[in-house]
């Protein structure tokens, strides 16, 4: 059975501080791997990741996926309150387009 | 580019009555996609569509929920009757076609089962 796992599941930090999400898979027909975050409302894109291994990044995230590990990390530096949000790792598969989510890692920045 | 719509946005139904959802996904867009997302979890896909051809139901709980996209444009989620359980947010997505291509969420409905 296909499974995106994610950890930690929560996450308390304070502004300025550096944090590493994980995002493990096992799922037939890989294709890609996406990150979002998600706020109050809809999930929104971040990064999409292929097996070619090439960093993403976009300001002060950043995201790689290790293929022979099956895994992907999401850092994320000098964090800021606004930084708050669950962000969910799903992975997309060959051929049917489908997407299988992880259960979201929720990160809480204080002031 | 407007982006996917979905209505209602919140909605509050006693146990075994009906409800109904709908999407509107971006112009263009062949594939639509329908996903639970219970508190504290991941979204959870129901139902893929390519335009209007079902591509993945296999975790639709067909007893109770049903799903349609006529014309392959906008689609209609129904759940009768709803079960407390049920309660979560409904969320449509789509993406234009083709393996390069991420998905694009709509606000989501939220519903709750009383």
């Amino acid at each position: 059975e296909d499974k995106v796992v994610q950890s930690p599941l929560s996450l308390v930090v304070h502004e300025g501080d550096t944090v590493t999400l994980n995002c493990s898979y096992e799922v037939t027909n890989f294709r890609s791997l996406l990150w979002y975050k998600q706020e109050k409302k809809a999930p929104t894109f971040l990064f999409m990741l292929t097996s070619s291994g090439i960093e993403k990044k976009s300001g002060r995230l950043s995201s790689i996926l290790d293929k022979k590990e099956l895994s992907s990390i999401l850092n994320i530096t000098a964090t800021q309150t606004g930084d708050s949000a669950i962000y969910l790792c799903a992975v997309k598969k060959s051929g049917a387009y489908k997407y299988i989510f992880g259960t979201g890692t929720r990160l809480k920045v204080l002031a | 580019e407007a982006g996917v719509a979905q209505s209602p946005r919140y909605k509050i139904i006693e146990k075994r009555q009906s409800v109904a959802f709908w999407c509107n996904p971006i112009s263009g867009h062949a594939t639509l996609y329908w996903y639970q997302q219970i508190l504290g979890q991941g979204p959870k896909l129901l139902i893929q569509f390519q335009n209007n051809g079902v591509v993945d139901d296999s975790q639709l709980p067909k007893d109770r929920f049903s799903a349609e996209r006529l014309k392959g444009v906008d689609s209609t989620l129904k759940i009768q009757p709803a079960k407390l359980e049920d309660s979560a947010v409904y969320l449509c997505a789509s993406s234009l076609q083709g393996e390069v291509d991420e998905q694009y969420f709509g606000p989501g409905t939220r519903l709750t089962v009383t």
